[in-house]
């Protein structure tokens, strides 16, 4: 198996522009989820889904930032529009129950 | 809530030399999950080994051991005959028993592990 594949590895782009990062999770594995890592606050768990459902998005600060998951082998995570505070490495991991989980490489994405 | 304190924020060790990183947490729980991952340089997130609370005894991983210690709240990683390789990220994280109705971890801050020629 790949492992989880995460696009693109690194994203540059300009304050107010839409950003979109795009997972493709293990085969088999029911619960997705997205984490993003700073400096200041660390891995913070933005949303996860069981079986393409959203399950908990607490995490999501704020509108700007939307995830969908249309199948059971595709998640975006959103971002519209996005600020420089945004940048950050956003993770996706997905899980079968009980299971570990397994991280993808992470999307580096700056906002200038 | 639960949370989790990892009190060491960098640590060294000389090669093939033993190291033990620490990791506390609170929670009300009595079934749950405990993991510790690295994150190298290449920021790859990687599962070193994990526990379940019921199982007395402690997980191993070829070089990798934790002392789980239930009633002390504890979840220490002992890393033995340390590589370069080892150099990384390491966290710690807890998760309630997925039939509690969530399924998240919840991750420590880190401890930056260098190790020295």
């Amino acid at each position: 198996d790949a492992g989880v594949i995460q696009s693109p590895r690194h994203e540059v782009t300009e304050m107010g522009q839409e950003v979109t990062l795009r997972c493709k999770p293990i085969s088999g594995h029911d619960y997705l989820f997205w984490y993003r890592q700073t400096m200041m606050r660390g891995l913070e768990l933005l949303i996860y889904f069981n079986n393409n459902v959203p399950i908990d998005d607490s995490g999501m600060p704020e509108d700007r930032f939307s995830a969908k998951m249309p199948n059971a082998s595709f998640s975006t995570l959103k971002i519209q529009p996005s600020e420089p505070r945004d940048s950050a490495v956003y993770f996706c991991a997905s899980s079968l129950p009980r299971g570990g989980y397994t991280f993808g490489s992470g999307t580096r994405l700056t906002v200038v | 809530a639960q949370t989790v304190t990892q009190s060491q924020p960098e640590m060294s060790v000389q090669e093939a030399e033993t190291v033990t990183l620490s990791c506390t947490y609170d929670t009300s729980e009595n079934n749950y999950y405990l993991f510790w991952y690295k994150q190298p340089p290449s920021r790859q997130m990687i599962l070193v080994i994990r526990q379940e609370a019921y199982k007395q005894q402690n997980a191993t991983e070829n070089r990798f051991s934790v002392n789980f210690q239930k009633a002390a709240k504890s979840f220490s990683l002992k890393i033995s005959d340390s590589q370069l390789g080892d150099t990384a990220m390491y966290f710690c994280a807890f998760m309630k028993q997925p039939t509690s109705g969530t399924y998240k971890y919840i991750f420590g801050t880190g401890t930056r592990l260098k190790v020295l020629a």
